[in-house]
């Protein structure tokens, strides 16, 4: 079955760190390059990274460039966000989705993180 | 960046016809063929819709399309169904490998 599936989620304190993942199966990881969205509770989607095929390129919005460093590990299928320095305004379902394109073509059932004291 | 400007909230009868509207710049959704919309289900994954502006995966209905005209994108539903009852969201390229979504339309089915 073509999924992806994240996982690392949970509750953490102002200026903590956690890392994600996101497991793919079903297709061949390496030839798809992957993004990281994510959506605030009651709020609407946002892109917030993507990183191409071979892990060359990565790009960050501006709401955590400097703090969230994505990578991945084509050996394992595997997808990773590091998230540092996080605030209260980061808390979100995290999704990996797979890039088409232009577009997000697959998209895992994300991953809660809150940040709060 | 901004978000892409989507109406809040749209409603239908069964077997309407809608279209739900995506207002961006010539910077996105004015710039580039690659617009997107996605339909999410409460507590769910959002689902790809439409890609390419116009194209539909394998598997989405053609009661789905997609258009667009100059900075404004449109999602069409025909023959409106209670599953279609979902939050929308639709998606522009912006270059340099970043991406904007809008804020989101709430679709009831009356």
């Amino acid at each position: 079955e073509v999924q992806l599936v994240e996982s690392g989620g949970g509750l953490l304190q102002p200026g903590g760190s956690l890392r994600l993942s996101c497991a793919a199966s079903g297709f061949t990881f390496s030839t798809y390059s992957m993004k990281w969205v994510r959506q605030a509770p009651g709020k609407g989607l946002e892109w917030i990274s993507y990183i191409s095929t071979t892990g060359s390129t990565m790009y960050y919005a501006d709401s955590v460039k400097g703090r969230f460093t994505i990578s991945r590990d084509n050996a394992k299928n595997s997808l990773y966000l590091q998230m540092d320095g996080l605030r209260a305004e980061d808390t979100a379902v995290y999704y990996c989705a797979r890039a088409d394109t232009g577009s997000f073509d697959l998209w895992g059932q994300g991953t809660l993180v809150t940040v709060s004291s | 960046q901004s978000a892409l400007t989507q109406p809040r909230s749209v409603s239908g009868s069964p077997g309407q016809s809608l279209t739900i509207s995506c207002t961006g710049t010539s910077s996105d959704v004015g710039g580039y063929k690659y617009v997107s919309w996605y339909q999410q289900h409460p507590g769910k994954a959002p689902k790809l819709m439409i890609y390419d502006v116009n194209r539909r995966p394998s598997g989405v209905p053609d009661r789905f399309s997609g258009s667009k005209s100059g900075n404004t994108a449109s999602l069409t539903i025909s023959g409106l169904q209670a599953d279609d009852e979902a939050a929308y969201y639709c998606c522009s390229y912006v270059g340099s490998y970043f991406w904007v979504f809008g804020g989101g339309t709430k679709l009831t089915v009356l």
